[in-house]
């Protein structure tokens, strides 16, 4: 069964700084990596997919895929007060859809 | 634009009662999904769908019941609510099995 491990937080960060979340994987053959970011009573929203090893920005946001070592991060650059949420990581690779992790709290301090 | 909704976002039932809870896409998705959501516990798969009238279990089915009559539709039914049913319920619907997402707004569900 495939586990996505993701630390809970909170993570605090200053205003303007970069935030890094982490996310490791237990199962090789998955093939599709997301992150999603969930404000407090809302549902879950896509920021990110990344396919293929390496790094893929998209604005203040920049996905990092190592499948070696099984691992995905997210990079949120200049970071904002509204950037505080909880950010899950899911994968894709099995019939039964994604396997979420369970959101690392992220709380951005101006 | 995607649009997944939901038939409520909050819903207040007592025990025993039949509870249904809808979700509607229209993005001609084959695949649906149905989770709950507690504090310390994230997301946990209900049931999915891959297809009209085909039905799989998830990690949690126990209480719960679907419906997928028509592609765009389905249907969580909660055959006899207790209060440890409790919970954000969340609506999913994806084209391929591994592919994006794309979620509902949630129903708050209260069983007193």
């Amino acid at each position: 069964q495939k586990e996505v491990e993701q630390n809970s937080g909170p993570l605090s960060v200053p205003e303007g700084a970069i935030a890094s979340l982490n996310c490791t994987y237990s199962d090789r053959v998955s093939q599709s990596f997301f992150w999603y970011r969930q404000y407090s009573g809302k549902s879950p929203e896509l920021i990110m997919s990344i396919y293929s090893n390496g790094d893929k920005e998209d604005g203040r946001f920049t996905a990092q895929l190592n499948k070696a070592s099984q691992y995905v991060s997210l990079l949120i650059r200049d970071s904002q007060p509204s950037d505080s949420a909880t950010y899950l990581c899911a994968l894709g690779g099995g019939a039964d859809g994604l396997t979420f992790g369970k959101g690392t709290h992220l709380i951005i301090q101006p | 634009d995607v649009k997944v909704t939901q038939s409520s976002r909050y819903l207040v039932k007592r025990t025993g009662e039949k509870v249904f809870l809808e979700c509607v896409q229209d993005m001609d998705h084959e695949n649906m999904f149905w989770y709950r959501q507690d504090p310390g516990l994230g997301l946990r798969l209900i049931y999915f769908s891959y297809d009209v009238k085909m039905k799989e279990k998830g990690d949690i089915p126990e209480g719960y019941s679907v419906s997928r009559e028509k592609k765009e539709r389905f249907s969580l039914i909660l055959e006899s609510a207790s209060t440890n049913q409790t919970s954000m319920y969340l609506c999913a619907s994806s084209l391929g099995a591994s592919d994006t997402q794309y979620f509902g707004p949630g129903t708050r569900l209260t069983v007193l």
